[in-house]
């Protein structure tokens, strides 16, 4: 079974605030690197798909980056809204059809 | 893309008892895969199930336990028999085309066992 782990388990900033997670992962067979969304009682769905050491990319006020060498991902997002608040997943994709999601980042956006 | 539905989207039952989870999508695809996420636990595989042959099912997770249905390519169910209280968790399903692009999900059942 693979470890993947995410922190902070669960956050609460101001709106307005920006703010950050972390996502660790298998730095060996390394494929690829999901970031998802889930809103309560919603489909969870997808933010970025990265593949590449380095890899950046940005949605919006969301953004990550990636470091498949030392095995982590960063989600950014820049004035958080209450709107953002859901629970953000990250699964890792090795060898095989499998993903390794972590445990979540549970994210509230207080007005 | 794909749009999945499941249903029921929750449920409380009696312990003993079983629960049948389905999901439909709105193309056809390949594979279709079942997941569960226990209390303050990752979300983790429980099979995944291809049109025309049996599940494959992860370490940890049986057919009998969990059988589970796929009659066509837009279509699957998982049964939760013979519950108990560890069976509370919330059931995902889902489909993808390969490890690089996004995975669809239903909008998951919330299973209660009291």
């Amino acid at each position: 079974i693979l470890n993947v782990e995410q922190s902070p388990q669960s956050l609460h900033v101001q709106e307005g605030d920006s703010t950050n997670f972390t996502c660790s992962f298998p730095s060996s067979n390394f494929y690829a690197l999901h970031w998802y969304r889930w809103e309560t009682a919603k489909s969870p769905e997808a933010l970025f798909v990265m593949t590449l050491n380095g890899d950046e990319k940005k949605k919006g006020r969301i953004s990550a980056t990636l470091n498949t060498k030392e095995g982590y991902s960063y989600l950014y997002i820049k004035g958080s809204q209450p709107e953002d608040s859901a629970t953000y997943l990250c699964a890792f994709a090795g060898t095989g059809n499998q993903f390794y999601f972590g445990t979540g980042t549970s994210l509230t956006v207080i007005p | 893309s794909a749009v999945i539905s499941q249903k029921p989207s929750r449920d409380i039952c009696q312990r003993g008892t079983s629960l049948t989870i389905q999901c439909q999508v709105d193309s056809q695809v390949t594979m279709m895969f079942w997941y569960r996420q226990q209390p303050g636990q990752s979300l983790t595989l429980i099979a995944t199930a291809n049109q025309g042959s049996e599940a494959t099912y992860e370490s940890g997770f049986v057919i009998d336990k969990f059988p589970i249905s796929r009659p066509n390519l837009t279509f699957s169910t998982l049964t939760v028999s013979n519950m108990s209280p560890e069976d509370s968790s919330i059931y995902l399903c889902s489909v993808g085309v390969g490890r690089n692009t996004e995975a669809f999900f239903g909008q998951g059942t919330r299973l209660t066992v009291v």
